[in-house]
This record gives C-alpha cells, structure tokens and sequence, in this order.
C-alpha cells in the first residue's frame, strides 16, 4: 500500500465548476505540502499546513490530521488551473518527501 | 528575492559521458534537494543536502552523485550517462528541511543519445 495516496488520478471539469482532489496517507506526518506543477514542467508550491484549513485566492487547502487526510479544493475553476496537483509529507524535517502520484487535472472553457 | 536558479536548463549528451548540473537555492536557505523525473512519471528523489553534508539518499545507483558548497549552492553530477538518464532534473531550496516550504528551481532537461 502506498504511503500517500492521492484520488482521483486524472480529472476532467468545465470552466466554473468546484474542484477537490484529495489526500490520504498512512504515516504519521507534521505537516504536508500540495503543490502543481504546469505542463512545460515548472512546480510550485501551493500551501504547507499541518492543521485546519488555509486560503489562497481560489485555492482551499484543508487538512484533518487525526484522519490522516487532506482536500484541495479550486473555486470557479478555470483553464489555467490546469495541471498537476501533488500532495506531499514529510517523515520528518530531516527526512525526504513521499509523494503522491499527483492529479492530472484539465478545465475545459 | 531571487528564486531558485538552475544551469543548464537544456543538455545533450551521448551514452557513457558524464554531466553536471548546478543549482543555486535561495539566499539563507540550506536545504537542497534533487528530484528525476522521466515522461509521465512523479518525481523519483535523488538526495538532500544540508549544510555541506548528505542528509537524504533515495535509490539511485552510484552513478548519481552529488555535493554542496558552503554558500548551499549544490551540484549533482551523472557518470557514465544511460539512455535511460534522459529525464528533468528538478532542485528544490527550503530554509531547514521537508517541513519547510519547497521552492522548486525550473529544472535541467538532459537528454542522452
């Protein structure tokens, strides 16, 4: 099984719609990272958290720590957010990142 | 505050050279760490480092290589190059480590021929 499981894989939703791509992991974890990447390869990080929920702009990013999951959410999507989203946890500081397989996600106008 | 810089950011090779690739993380961060990733695939981790020092390896064989110098700047270097090499190579800075915002530098595409 692996640690980070992300759902669902690939994604297809109109121009406006409400986007979630979600998270789960089996390991114990302070905080997690989601981030996207773009088709010509360039990632960004989105959010960091490791409780609750934080916002930016259309993005919601909210975490459940005792449930081990997280949910990304995109208001009024549209055609640029079209990418790859990725969760990511840490084992720790001092220890690497285990990645999900990313969501491929395409807004269609 | 300038972001995280790679060089080159486009490489051609031939099987059985050997390469180097540079990145240069944001000021005052000490973590830096190296990430393959081939067509359609996530990103395989390389190896960390931290001040000077290999904090992290993932599994990749002793081909792959690596170091980092007292300003954190950071060099991966790939001997005897496989066509199986060709892939994005993607650096990432953080300010301690993986509980640390990751900031990502656009990355160097090898191709081996």
């Amino acid at each position: 099984k692996n640690e980070v499981e992300q759902s669902p894989q690939n994604l297809t939703a109109q121009e406006g719609e409400f986007i979630t791509i979600n998270c789960s992991y089996s390991v114990g974890i302070s905080a997690l990272h989601w981030l996207q990447q773009h088709p010509g390869g360039g990632i960004v990080s989105l959010f960091m958290l490791s409780s609750g929920k934080k916002k930016h702009g259309r993005l919601i990013a909210t975490i459940n720590i005792q449930e081990k999951h997280s949910s990304l959410h995109i208001t009024a999507s549209h055609p640029r957010d079209s990418a790859v989203y990725i969760c990511a946890v840490p084992l720790g500081s001092n220890y690497q990142l285990i990645w999900g397989a990313g969501t491929k996600l395409i807004i269609k106008p | 505050k300038a972001g995280v810089t790679q060089t080159p950011r486009y490489l051609i090779k031939t099987r059985g050279q050997q390469v180097t690739l540079s990145c240069s993380p944001i000021s005052g961060h000490r973590s830096v760490s190296w990430y393959q990733q081939t067509p359609g695939q996530g990103l395989q981790f390389l190896f960390e480092y931290f001040s000077e020092t290999q904090r992290n390896k993932g599994n990749f064989p002793g081909r792959f290589s690596g170091r980092q110098f007292s300003n954190s700047r950071s060099e991966m270097n790939v001997s005897t190059l496989e066509l199986g090499d060709s892939a994005l190579y993607l650096c990432a800075s953080s300010l301690e480590g993986f509980t640390d915002t990751q900031y990502f530098g656009p990355g160097t595409r090898l191709t081996v021929l």
